[in-house]
């Protein structure tokens, strides 16, 4: 099985810079991704790990330690629209293919 | 475009009846999945289907039961077994999550369909 753990809520502020930690447990591990979800609508894919490092894709950053069990997603230049949830998700290696959430992490984003 | 669409968007069932949400994707994806989100909290797996024919339990499948005859189609039944049904419903679909690659992993969400049990 798999645990993962992120925060449950977090607040920042417009043009800051903030950063969402997630680490898990599990049995085999082959890949974590990052979506984000507005309040009533679908997860949308934001990022992908599989080795260890940084990625970038503009304002928003994720890192990788596998040897620790943990991930971050970094949001840069904050604007008032990135006030969300982050779901934290993990696939595990062997047969069971579907992703894994955390209970997310509520971000809010203050002017 | 391609995509996924869920029917209905917003649904209310009395207790004891069973009531079947729609979940098709024209991105010719081999698999499918059903997630059940609740108020404040993250997505849990109810059931996923890695080709026509075939599909696996998840974390929380009792009460539900799905179907997969055709590959652009995975609809999710709520039965009256499930004692707590009132939730959002998140269908979603992937190329290909046995291949290598950012692409054949990346879920793809349908709109959901928010349940509610009077």
């Amino acid at each position: 099985g798999q645990n993962i753990d992120q925060p449950t809520e977090m607040t920042a502020t417009e043009g800051a810079i903030v950063q969402i930690n997630c680490t898990y447990q599990t049995s085999g591990f082959n890949g974590l991704f990052w979506y984000q979800q507005h309040a009533g609508e679908a997860p949308t894919f934001l990022s992908y790990n599989v080795l260890d490092g940084l990625e970038e894709k503009g304002r928003f950053s994720s890192f990788l330690s596998r040897s620790k069990g943990y991930s971050y997603l970094l949001l840069k230049e904050l604007q008032m629209k990135d006030s969300a949830s982050y779901l934290c998700a993990v696939r595990e290696a062997g047969g069971r293919r579907a992703l894994t959430f955390g209970s997310g992490t509520r971000l809010q984003v203050q002017p | 475009d391609g995509g996924i669409t869920q029917s209905p968007k917003y649904l209310f069932r009395k207790e004891g009846q069973n009531v079947t949400l729609s979940c098709e994707q024209n991105l010719n994806h081999d698999a499918m999945y059903w997630y059940r989100q609740d108020p404040g909290q993250g997505l849990r797996l109810i059931y996923y289907s890695q080709i026509v024919n075939d599909f696996q339990k998840g974390d929380i499948a009792e009460g539900y039961s799905v179907s997969r005859e055709k590959k652009e189609s995975f609809p999710l039944t709520v039965t009256s077994a499930q004692k707590n049904p009132t939730a959002f419903y998140l269908c979603a679909s992937s190329l290909d999550p046995g291949s290598a690659g950012t692409g054949a992993n990346v879920l793809t969400f349908g709109a959901g369909s928010r349940l509610t049990v009077l």
